[in-house]
């Protein structure tokens, strides 16, 4: 059961756009539309920012829009700000478990 | 809203049982539809799956903590446990709970950070 494959870092500067890429396979990400993006900051509880693939609870900027092709799911950013500079995972549905992204850490320049 | 705290000890010793609790307002656990999880976070590493449980005490672990993992559910008191038996310094991390939907944690406790120590 491996974990989902996430870049380790990405970077960009204010107003920019940036995504952030979370691999699986066939029997995760790609069999399912149950995948979820959490922001973490230091210190702090991750929070969920997306949830079945693209659909943003309530309160989170439209700005964080999420897709999926394939095995691999994508976190978009645009118009970055600075405190979206944070830890970012994805998560997915299996039929047995939960996997987790192994997380990106998101510098606005 | 709902609202998810862990409480239990912050040092374990070594072999020993780590025990946590996850309380749980704002919302009911035995009202079912959701699942509740346990999930943990190494100092400066990425986030764990352990396990969850729904409201009728269905299981499901993480295979690689398997034998070592129980998850228990009190829906009188609206709290669900965690018990990992066995522990090592490889067990020290922050342990959230989470309240799960369609097994992905939507809310999260504040985490609470054990540390595996004699």
């Amino acid at each position: 059961q491996s974990a989902l494959t996430q870049p380790a870092s990405v970077s960009g500067s204010p107003g920019q756009s940036i995504t952030i890429s979370c691999t699986g396979t066939s029997s995760d990400v790609g069999g399912y539309n149950y995948v979820s993006w959490y922001q973490q900051h230091p210190g702090k509880a991750p929070k969920l920012m997306i949830y079945e693939v693209s659909n943003r609870p309530s309160g989170v900027p439209d700005r964080f829009s999420g897709s999926k092709s394939g095995n691999t799911a994508s976190l978009t950013i645009s118009g970055l700000q600075a405190e979206d500079e944070a830890d970012y995972y994805c998560s997915s549905y299996t039929s047995s478990s939960t996997l987790f992204g192994g997380g990106t850490k998101l510098t606005v320049l | 809203q709902v609202q998810l705290q862990e409480s239990g000890p912050g040092l374990v010793k070594p072999s020993q049982t780590l025990s946590l609790t996850c309380t749980v307002s704002g919302g009911s656990i035995s009202s079912g539809g959701y699942y509740w999880s346990w999930i943990r976070q190494h100092p400066g590493k990425g986030l764990e799956w352990i396990g969850y449980i729904y409201y009728s005490g269905s299981t499901y672990y993480n295979p690689s903590l398997k034998s070592r993992v129980t998850i228990s559910v009190d829906t009188s008191k609206n709290q669900f446990s965690l018990k990992l038996s066995s522990v090592t310094a490889a067990d020290t991390a922050v342990y959230y709970c989470a309240r799960s939907m369609t097994t992905l944690p939507d809310y999260w406790g504040q985490g609470t950070l054990v540390t595996v120590s004699s």
